[in-house]
């Protein structure tokens, strides 16, 4: 099965601890992307890589970090530095050329205790 | 110039009416017009896209419509089903590696 798997679907963390929120394609796509949905803002852009060991920030990238070692895997962190973390998190891969299309992931819903 | 504006931000329909959702942009760089369908706690996938070299594109009960000098472009629901109550978003974007911008989203309820 080709896709984008998100992990873990639902995601409990203490104030002040930092979390990892993971993203795996096999679709062999060279973007990857991370949005933060919140009810009522839509998605907002968190961080995007076009390519291997290397990423740029999005419209809302303080207090979260990224690393993209390989081309199939785009963890997200959220650090103690985000102040108001609980939202549901989704990741997004396309093609890098002649494709504007995005797909998702099924999402993780990150909820601070 | 990088937002995109849709409206409503809920709509209520009864089962075999028309659904119509808008969405309006700035930049004139914009090049990539896609609608995004998503059913509560799952991601959303993408239902239907537009270039702006057409006015019009139809898949099955699902219309867009672009007005390029209006810098506006419309989801038409034809024979809207309970089955089609999701979330919908409009998007944007320029060039081929450009990020999308997301419009803030129109919840649908679609009723028997």
């Amino acid at each position: 099965d080709g896709g984008i798997t998100q992990s873990p679907k639902y995601l409990f963390r203490k104030e002040g601890q930092n979390v990892t929120l993971s993203c795996e394609q096999n679709l062999n796509h060279d973007a990857m992307y991370w949005y933060r949905q919140d009810p009522g803002q839509g998605l907002r852009l968190i961080y995007y890589s076009q390519i291997v060991n290397d990423f740029q920030k999005g419209d809302i990238a303080e207090g979260y970090s990224v690393s993209r070692e390989k081309k199939e895997s785009f963890p997200l962190t959220v650090t103690s530095a985000q102040k108001n973390p609980t939202a549901f998190y989704l990741c997004a891969s396309k093609l890098a050329a002649n494709n504007n299309e995005q797909f998702f992931g099924p999402g993780t819903r990150l909820t601070v205790l | 110039q990088q937002q995109v504006k849709q409206s409503p931000q809920s709509l209520i329909v009864q089962k075999g009416g028309i659904s119509i959702i808008n969405c309006a942009y700035e930049n004139t760089a914009f090049d990539y017009f896609p609608w995004y369908q998503q059913f509560p706690g799952k991601g959303p996938a993408l239902l239907i896209a537009i270039r702006p070299d057409v006015s019009e594109k139809k898949e099955g009960r699902f219309t867009i419509s672009f007005n390029k000098s209006a810098k506006q472009f419309s989801l038409h629901i034809m024979d809207s089903q309970p089955g089609d109550s999701a979330t919908y978003f409009c998007a944007a974007s320029k060039g081929n590696t450009d990020k999308l911008i997301f419009g803030t989203g129109t919840r649908l309820q679609v009723f028997p």
